[in-house]
């Protein structure tokens, strides 16, 4: 079974700047959740999406945003760039929706997005 | 989600056991203990999780205590491999609410 995939893997945006992000969750699953992590702030969740809907939100500002599609992919936005925002990003994904399992959450191997 | 308490960094020499201890003295009677690790470079990985009673799967051991508000990750022979920030995490239920509240880990180096 295929894991999660995120392209692209590296990034460079200048500030100011948009950027969007991919991730494929494994196959069957329908929980995707994204995380930033820098080394000052540690690992931090930004927001979970089930079933095309958000069902989970963290702390950050208006301008990171996602959406999931009807196949499970998803994709998160971050809009005019700060340098702040340099960051691996991480997608994992979870859920078959088997009653009584554990949905771990598989995580990809982030997009290392770099802000000049 | 409880708080959770973790010693920075911990040294093992190979082959020997890997003891890591988590404090979580807030933990609710609904909350599962989770352990997760990240290997450099790589997102993380799931190892194990449990509520009250002891658990073990093919990477490690889960030790929780009977008051609930401390428990220890082994990994029974460590290897190089095993290098790596390890998480506690405190959260409720084993549903598909994915939200993980990761602190700052324990750094293990495993050496020769």
């Amino acid at each position: 079974k295929a894991g999660v995939t995120q392209t692209p893997r590296y990034l460079i945006k200048t500030r100011g700047q948009q950027v969007t992000l991919s991730c494929s969750p494994i196959s069957g699953h329908r929980s995707v959740s994204w995380y930033q992590q820098t080394p000052g702030q540690g690992l931090q969740f930004l927001f979970e999406y089930f079933s095309e809907t958000q069902r989970n939100k963290g702390n950050f500002p208006g301008r990171f945003s996602g959406r999931q599609f009807s196949n499970s992919r998803s994709e998160m936005n971050v809009s005019t760039l700060e340098l702040g925002d340099s960051a691996l990003y991480l997608c994992a994904s979870s859920g078959t929706g088997l009653a009584g399992t554990y949905n771990e959450q598989f995580f990809g191997p982030g997009t290392r997005l770099t802000v000049l | 989600d409880a708080k959770t308490t973790q010693p920075p960094s911990m040294d093992c020499a190979e082959g020997r056991a890997a003891n890591l201890p988590c404090n979580h003295s807030t933990i609710s009677g609904n909350e599962y203990v989770y352990w997760y690790r990240q290997i450099h470079s790589q997102g993380p990985q799931y190892i194990i999780h449990g509520l009250k009673n002891n658990e073990t799967n093919e990477m490690a051991s889960l030790i929780i205590t009977e008051d609930r508000k401390s428990s220890t990750l082994i990994l029974p022979h460590a290897t190089l491999r095993d290098t790596a920030v390890y998480y506690c995490i405190v959260r409720v239920g084993t549903g598909t609410a994915s939200k993980l509240t990761f602190g700052t880990g324990t750094r293990l180096q495993v050496t020769l």
